[in-house]
């Protein structure tokens, strides 16, 4: 029933290490987006997607690669994971992206805490 | 780039008090305008949102209108409930659907 999920909820990891943030949708949306909450709560865009096609990249380390394998998932790899990673990320779809005006629909977030 | 400015939090309210989160945007041509709501431990959903000037979005009670002249969206309620308690983000959209947000207001509200 879920619209936008994502596993893990929560996910501890040392620095170094290799992981991957699943989200899926149910929407039937075009368009997936990756946002990085950090501590203060400050919300910023890291990717789009619309059909599988990347359209925003923000200055995001290349450590970070996004792959959508149809238009209904979007995962997040992160390599050599740095304290600085920890924050929670949020996966979001929207119906289209065209016109700036679609309501974007949130996942719960995935709680990542670099150690 | 687009840039939003929120009032400062965190804002402490009693129930059946009177809300206003100021919000201010930068933003090139006419972006559509948002408040978007994250109750504790969970993503963020949709308050209301408005998509031209003049334009007054609504919803639970909260209010906000899209005023140009003073690029402005400013969030309101009449009266607050203890379950309005959460983090209030701001934000305007571009052509790409890229959400440009605000650092987000706490609001607590005690019965």
């Amino acid at each position: 029933d879920t619209a936008v999920s994502q596993t893990p909820k929560y996910l501890v990891t040392q620095m170094g290490n290799d992981k991957s943030i699943k989200c899926e949708q149910n929407l039937g949306h075009d368009t997936m987006y990756w946002y990085k909450q950090d501590s203060k709560k400050f919300l910023k865009i890291m990717f789009s997607y619309n059909n599988k096609e990347l359209i925003i990249n923000e200055t995001v380390p290349n450590r970070f690669s996004p792959k959508s394998p149809d238009k209904a998932h979007l995962n997040l790899h992160i390599n050599s994971l740095e304290l600085g990673d920890s924050a929670v990320y949020f996966c979001a779809s929207s119906q289209d992206r065209a016109s700036g005006a679609e309501t974007q629909y949130f996942g719960p977030g995935t709680r990542l805490l670099v150690l | 780039g687009n840039s939003v400015t929120q009032m400062e939090g965190p804002v402490t309210l009693s129930e059946e008090a009177f809300l206003t989160i100021n919000c201010t945007y930068t933003a090139t041509g006419y972006p559509s305008l948002f408040w978007y709501v994250q109750y504790p431990g969970e993503g963020l959903q949709l308050l209301l949102k408005a998509t031209k000037a003049d334009d007054k979005g609504s919803n639970k009670g909260f209010e906000a209108t899209y005023r140009k002249e003073t690029t402005s969206f400013h969030l309101e309620k009449g009266s607050v409930q203890v379950s309005d308690s959460a983090v209030y983000f701001c934000s305007c959209g571009t052509s790409y659907g890229k959400l440009t947000f605000g650092q987000g207001t706490i609001l607590t509200v005690h019965p």
